[in-house]
């Protein structure tokens, strides 16, 4: 199966820059998709097609990629941004829909 | 605005099969180019794909539950469910309908995109 790997933990201070990477073989070649689950909630997308916002998506988030690590950033943190974050691609080699192992985002 | 909603049994045992529905609210589940999907998380874990439908009926599955699982859809009714079977206690989880955009890759290829909804979660207990 396709492997997404994410650190498992990233904290950050109050209005400072998290950063959450997401790498595999094939990233470069697929399209990333970012994910928000708050504790509780169901998961909501923040970023699609590698650095694009839904609608309602604060500009705080924002997609980028280079070589097989896609990357979130979130700017400016605040303490509603604590969640764990997920990636995901389309891995067209084997047809499956993989998600990374995720990351929880502390604001401290 | 598209709504999904899921319903089924909360509580199964192993070797049963577990049936879900999704019933969507806001569009018609036979337009509109979107792949229909089940996503299930176990306790304390993270999100992991089941499978996922295009409007017309082709289906994609997670290779780990390939022999296990079916979707279907139900345009009549405005809903899609999951079949699950021979279930263990490794399907406890809580599954989510999902509907997803749709990539074209040329011809009749395409496959599901991003998730753009998610239903509520349905909690799933195999004991």
């Amino acid at each position: 199966s396709y492997v997404l790997t994410q650190p498992p933990s990233v904290s950050v201070a109050p209005g400072q820059t998290a950063t959450i990477t997401c790498g595999g073989n094939s990233v470069e070649r697929e399209t990333v998709h970012w994910y928000q689950q708050r504790p509780g909630q169901a998961p909501l997308l923040v970023v699609y097609d590698d650095r694009d916002r839904p609608s309602g998506i604060t500009e705080r988030f924002s997609g980028s990629k280079s070589g097989n690590t896609a990357t979130l950033t979130v700017s400016r943190a605040e303490a509603g941004d604590e969640a764990d974050y997920y990636c995901q691609v389309w891995d067209s080699s084997s047809d499956h829909y993989a998600f990374g192992s995720g990351t929880k985002v502390s604001v401290l | 605005q598209l709504q999904l909603q899921a319903s089924g049994p909360g509580l199964l045992k192993p070797s049963e099969t577990l049936s879900l529905t999704c019933t969507v609210s806001g569009d018609s589940i036979g337009t509109n180019n979107h792949f229909w999907g089940w996503i299930r998380q176990p306790p304390g874990k993270g999100l992991e794909w089941i499978g996922s439908s295009y409007y017309t009926g082709n289906a994609f599955f997670n290779p780990s539950l390939k022999s296990r699982g079916t979707i279907s859809i139900d345009s009549s009714k405005n809903q899609f469910s999951l079949n699950l079977t021979s279930l263990t206690a490794a399907d406890t989880a809580v599954y989510y309908c999902v509907t997803q955009g749709t990539t074209f890759c040329g011809g009749d290829c395409h496959h599901p995109a991003e998730t753009t909804i998610w239903g509520q979660g349905i909690v799933v207990t195999v004991s």
